[in-house]
């Protein structure tokens, strides 16, 4: 079984600061990882994924993730916070990169401060 | 990236009526379509799974005769809620991929709320 664990439900920064946002799974088998973002009223939108080489990803918007299977975590950062980033943030498993379902963590909520 | 329209975006509905959400990927064929439910503060949690032509796996605890998923073409599957309760108010995304290994993209979701 697999499962995704996103840690704090709501995360602030100030405007041009780091974004931290932290992400633990358990998976059985070799995992896919995904890092979506959701904007109020829209659909999933993904920001990066890992499936195999490379383990820090660069994703859209300056955002990148590095996964560490020592500490099974593959958290998300971007140096420098701009307000448009703020938005739910999901990050995912699977089992492959594609059509096997995803297993989603619970979200964090980022806000961004002028 | 590809399009997956959802439709509709919002809709209420009393207890007892039927609710139809359809999920369209637009510029691509569709071989795999997956249902997810978010209730407030949680995870999204996977459904269903529809594929072309057949019928739809259902995930542990999701009623099918309740929950009736259809696939019917490569570029359209619905999701009706029959009878409809308020615990079944909810935020229901679709997503749809082209085959096995690739990207799957989602659908804005609907946000349903039955009174």
């Amino acid at each position: 079984a697999q499962s995704v664990t996103q840690l704090g439900s709501h995360v602030s920064v100030s405007e041009g600061a780091l974004v931290l946002l932290r992400c633990n799974y358990s998976s059985s088998v070799p995992p896919y990882l995904f890092w979506y973002v959701q904007y109020p009223n829209q659909g999933l939108q993904l920001l990066l994924k890992y499936t195999t080489g490379a383990t820090l990803v660069k994703g859209i918007n300056g955002f990148e993730a590095e996964f560490k299977k020592s500490e099974t975590s593959f958290h998300l950062t971007k140096p420098s916070a701009h307000m448009s980033d703020a938005a739910e943030y999901f990050c995912a498993v699977s089992k492959n990169s594609g059509n096997t379902p995803l297993v989603f963590g619970k979200g964090t909520r980022l806000s961004v401060i002028a | 990236g590809a399009v997956v329209s959802q439709h509709p975006s919002w809709v209420i509905c009393k207890s007892g009526t039927s609710v139809k959400i359809e999920c369209r990927s637009l510029d691509f064929q569709a071989t795999t379509m997956f249902w997810y439910r978010q209730f407030p503060k949680q995870s999204l949690m996977l459904m269903a799974t529809s594929n072309e032509g057949s019928k739809a796996t259902y995930e542990q605890g999701v009623e099918k005769d309740k929950f009736l998923i259809n696939h019917a073409s490569l570029t359209l599957s619905t999701l009706t809620v029959t009878s409809a309760h308020p615990e079944d108010s909810s935020f229901y995304i679709c997503s749809a991929t082209v085959s096995l290994n690739t990207e799957a993209f989602f659908g804005q979701g609907t946000r349903l709320t039955v009174v």
